[in-house]
């Protein structure tokens, strides 16, 4: 599975857009790209994927740029309860997931 | 509940103990995964199930590690002679095959068992 590069984490006022970069400049045709998210003392939470269309469902929004070499995660809303690990991870769908370490986001009032 | 349950939620155990966690998947869910996650880093796979097959156990640290599912359904991580280094979270997860018109590329996690070993 290809691996990511994430920042090590970010700052965002609350009800502001949280836009987390991911860089996955070796991703193969057949791999998606997924965001989990991982709030305190909790598993691992989905929050989307897709493959090189951009997808938006209640949670987020996924934007993949056009070579597939990055992709930006966005809340479009943040909250207090957004502040968490968000991990953006290359799989064929149905494979294991390789986590990284990840992007710390502390959403701050 | 309907997700992911996991126990015991937390274990202490003396380092030489054996120790077993285990997990129950969703119902209808197939396929089941474990990980490991230390303090401070991301999860790592530890082992994958279908049904009952486990199809990949590359991710086991060591033999002192064994994994079943004996009927597709419940599983169980037994870690035999346990040390210091075995301190983590384990975490269970769980989905629908991924040809299967239910899934929707989602996989279920529990809230993991944390296990300190002294």
């Amino acid at each position: 599975d290809a691996k990511t590069t994430q920042p090590p984490s970010m700052d965002c006022a609350e009800g502001r857009a949280a836009n987390l970069p991911c860089n996955h400049s070796t991703i193969s045709g057949n791999e998606y790209v997924y965001w989990y998210r991982q709030i305190h003392s909790q598993g691992p939470q989905y929050i989307i994927h897709g493959l090189k269309n951009n997808e938006t469902n209640e949670m987020a929004s996924l934007i993949i740029t056009e070579d597939r070499k990055s992709s930006t995660l966005i809340l479009p809303h943040a909250t207090l309860r957004d502040t968490a690990v968000y991990y953006c991870i290359n799989s064929q769908y149905g494979n294991k997931l390789v986590f990284g370490a990840g992007t710390i986001l502390r959403v701050k009032s | 509940g309907a997700g992911v349950s996991q126990s015991p939620r937390y274990k202490v155990a003396k380092r030489g103990q054996d120790v077993a966690l285990r997990c129950d998947p969703i119902s209808g869910h197939v396929s089941l995964f474990w990980y490991q996650q230390a303090l401070g880093q991301g999860p790592e796979f530890l082992t994958y199930f279908q049904n009952e097959a486990q199809l990949d156990k590359s991710g086991l640290p060591s033999d002192r590690f064994f994994a079943e599912r004996p009927e597709g359904s419940v599983s169980t991580l037994k870690i035999q002679r346990t040390q210091q280094e075995d301190s983590a979270v384990y975490l269970c997860a769980s989905s629908f095959p991924f040809d299967s018109p239910r899934d929707t590329g989602e996989l279920f996690f529990g809230e993991g068992s944390r296990l300190t070993v002294l």
